[in-house]
């Protein structure tokens, strides 16, 4: 089993729609949890990035943890065709600790 | 403020010759690390830095491999021997904490 996985998709929306995306993880230590966005041929961007449990809000953008369930999420509210990328989630157990990645998700926002 | 920088951009070179990749993080940055990503595949973790720490090697792929960060800044991986199966883009990342911020990433490409 894999420290940390996610369903590689792709996945394809329409424009408006409410995007999920997700990443289930085994190891209970984590406790730092990261989203990053991936366009083609360019390198990942932090979207977001939170401690522990609990929701954060960026604009469209928000990442929940349920450390009791190990399962993470980014929702995507409004999505527009410009969020077309691959979503990698990220974590750590500490913050000087290695960071662990999924494997990504590959998301296609439909005009 | 500048962000991650990586050198060459783009780097072909022959099958049998060594190759250097650099990555200049963002200043203050204690932690960096290097990842492989072949395309459409997810982040292959190569090497982290972290401080002084002895860095973590558990991702190269072989002792033709090698990386080095002088003065807790620059890093530089080195290829030995290039095989074709090398060919993918080599990003490099800097983390002041937990969170990473990644550079636009080397294309190597070996014929």
């Amino acid at each position: 089993q894999k420290e940390v996985e996610q369903d590689p998709g792709p996945l394809s929306v329409p424009e408006g729609a409410i995007v999920s995306l997700n990443c289930t993880y085994s190891n209970s230590a984590f406790q730092y949890f990261m989203w990053y966005r991936q366009y083609s041929r360019k390198g990942p961007e932090l979207l977001m990035y939170t401690y522990s449990s609990g929701n954060k809000e960026d604009g469209r953008f928000t990442a929940q943890v349920d450390k009791s369930s190990k399962y993470i999420s980014l929702f995507i509210r409004d999505s527009q065709p410009s969020d077309s990328a691959t979503y990698l989630c990220a974590m750590s157990g500490a913050s000087y600790d290695k960071v662990i990645f999924g494997p990504g998700t590959s998301l296609s926002v439909i005009p | 403020g500048a962000g991650v920088s990586q050198s060459p951009s783009n780097k072909v070179t022959e099958k049998g010759k060594d190759v250097e990749l650099r990555c200049d993080p963002i200043s203050g940055h204690t932690a960096l690390y290097w990842y492989r990503q072949s395309l459409g595949q997810g982040l292959e973790f190569l090497i982290y830095f972290q401080g002084n720490s002895a860095p973590d090697k558990s991702g190269l792929p072989s002792d033709r491999f090698s990386a080095e960060r002088t003065g807790g800044s620059v890093s530089t991986l080195t290829i030995q021997r290039t095989q074709q199966e090398d060919s993918a883009v080599y990003l490099c990342a800097s983390s002041p904490y937990y969170e990473q911020y990644f550079g636009p990433g080397t294309r190597l490409t070996v014929t």
